[in-house]
């Protein structure tokens, strides 16, 4: 079946550091992707987006790359802070259209050493 | 701008007892999902409503569980017997409609079933 992963479940980075963590998709007709990160006990909070027209966006501090030739997504956060501290979800959208859902992968933590 | 709102924040309840939580979305927004997370995963969409109408409940078990959004609203997602199994974080998240629409999550319903 179709599915969303992760490549690793911990990510352990110096403070100041980049980070990049990767995810991979299987399903080729998904047409949106969405970073959430999730802090404990709260839900999963929007982080970045992305279509599947593009294959870059930035924000503030993150930025989102799409390969589609080998359905890979990646987010990249530049000077990592502590309160980056948390566990990220890819999540992808499909199919195309009205009946359109999420799916989420797994998820990784990302543990910012000081 | 108020997030979405959900109540009860945690719930502890015997097995076959029921369960209700409670969902407020952000205003306009006319698309409601629930999902379950149990821990250490992903959300899973558990239904999606579109308006009052119900736009996919394919992986709710419908033996026990039931929502609705009446009035395109507020939303309650019901458990009724609980079981073991259903301990996990319900989260509610609205979207202003369907397709590549950025989902907002509110804080999750911590349910734990003993």
């Amino acid at each position: 079946g179709e599915s969303v992963g992760l490549h690793l479940p911990t990510l352990s980075v110096q403070e100041g550091d980049n980070s990049i963590i990767n995810c991979a998709y299987s399903n080729s007709a998904s047409d949106y992707f969405i970073w959430y990160k999730q802090e404990s006990g709260k839900g999963p909070q929007f982080i970045i987006d992305i279509r599947s027209n593009m294959d870059k966006r930035q924000g503030q501090r993150v930025t989102v790359l799409l390969n589609k030739t080998v359905k890979h997504l990646s987010l990249q956060i530049a000077a990592t802070q502590p309160g980056d501290s948390a566990v990220y979800f890819c999540a992808e959208n499909n199919p195309p259209g009205a009946n359109s859902k999420l799916t989420f992968g797994k998820g990784i933590t990302l543990s910012v050493r000081p | 701008e108020a997030g979405v709102a959900q109540s009860p924040r945690y719930k502890i309840i015997e097995k076959r007892q029921s369960v209700a939580f409670w969902c407020n979305p952000i205003s306009g927004h006319a698309t409601l999902y629930w999902y379950q997370q149990i821990l250490g995963q992903g959300p899973k969409l558990l239904i999606q409503f579109q308006n009052n109408g119900v736009v996919d409940d394919s992986q709710l078990p419908k033996d026990r569980f039931s929502a609705e959004r009446l009035k395109g609203v507020d939303s309650t997602l019901k458990i009724q017997p609980a079981k073991l199994e259903d301990s996990a974080v319900y989260l509610c998240a609205s979207s202003l409609g369907v397709g590549q629409e950025t989902q907002y999550f509110g804080p999750g319903t911590r349910l734990l079933v003993l």
